[in-house]
């Protein structure tokens, strides 16, 4: 069974501070995806990531893939109260499926 | 937005009693899935199906079956539904190419088991 691990489980920070998400697996993923999902509504997509090493930019959001494609991590610069919310990675596990990680629920104060 | 529509949006239910919970799409895309969320377990999959008839399990599907039969539409059945299954389920659908595809999800449906 391919299982994502995220961590932190939960973290609260103020306003302008960085932060860092980890999402990591024993298992190599062809592609790995993250979404932010807000209160009352299903996860929408931020970024794909598809190959080992591959570092991608969105704005204040920085996503790299690791080299053996089996981890993944978010980094988020000077966050903003904007940027609450619940972050999930997901791995394509295998046949037209994506497998998603247990999730990081981001507070951000102002 | 992806044109996704579940239903019902929150229902409430005993015990043993059956429950279908409905996923419609305008997209025309082939790939439909079902998940669950519950706290500390992010999205975990149902059933999935890549197109009219064609189905298959996800990671907990257990007590669950699903039907296809339009492209447009994907039903999860509840059989008898128990506590354990009272969750946030959510529809989505996608189209594939090169390893990648991106999930569009519905609204979600809240179901509480009594």
């Amino acid at each position: 069974t391919q299982l994502l691990e995220q961590s932190p489980q939960f973290l609260s920070i103020q306003e302008g501070e960085n932060l860092t998400v980890y999402c990591n697996s024993s298992s190599v993923f062809s592609s790995l995806q993250w979404y932010r999902q807000e209160p009352g509504e299903g996860p929408v997509l931020l970024v794909t990531v598809v190959t080992g090493g591959e570092v991608k930019k969105l704005k204040r959001l920085t996503f790299q893939f690791g080299d053996a494609r089996k981890d993944s991590s978010l980094h988020i610069t000077a966050a903003q109260p904007g940027d609450t919310g619940l972050y999930l990675c997901a791995g394509a596990g295998g046949t037209y499926k994506y497998i998603f990680g247990t999730g990081t629920r981001l507070k951000v104060l102002a | 937005d992806a044109g996704i529509t579940q239903s019902p949006r929150h229902k409430v239910t005993e015990t043993g009693t059956p429950v279908t919970l409905r996923c419609h799409q305008t997209e025309n895309h082939r790939y439909m899935y079902w998940y669950r969320q519950d706290p500390g377990h992010g999205l975990r999959l149902i059933h999935y199906s890549y197109g009219v008839k064609d189905t298959d399990k996800g990671e907990v599907s257990d007590g669950y079956s699903v039907s296809r039969s339009k492209t447009e539409d994907f039903l999860l059945t509840l059989e008898s539904a128990t506590s354990s299954q009272t969750s946030v389920y959510f529809c989505a659908i996608s189209e594939w190419g090169a390893n990648t595809g991106e999930l569009f999800f519905g609204e979600g449906s809240r179901l509480t088991v009594l």
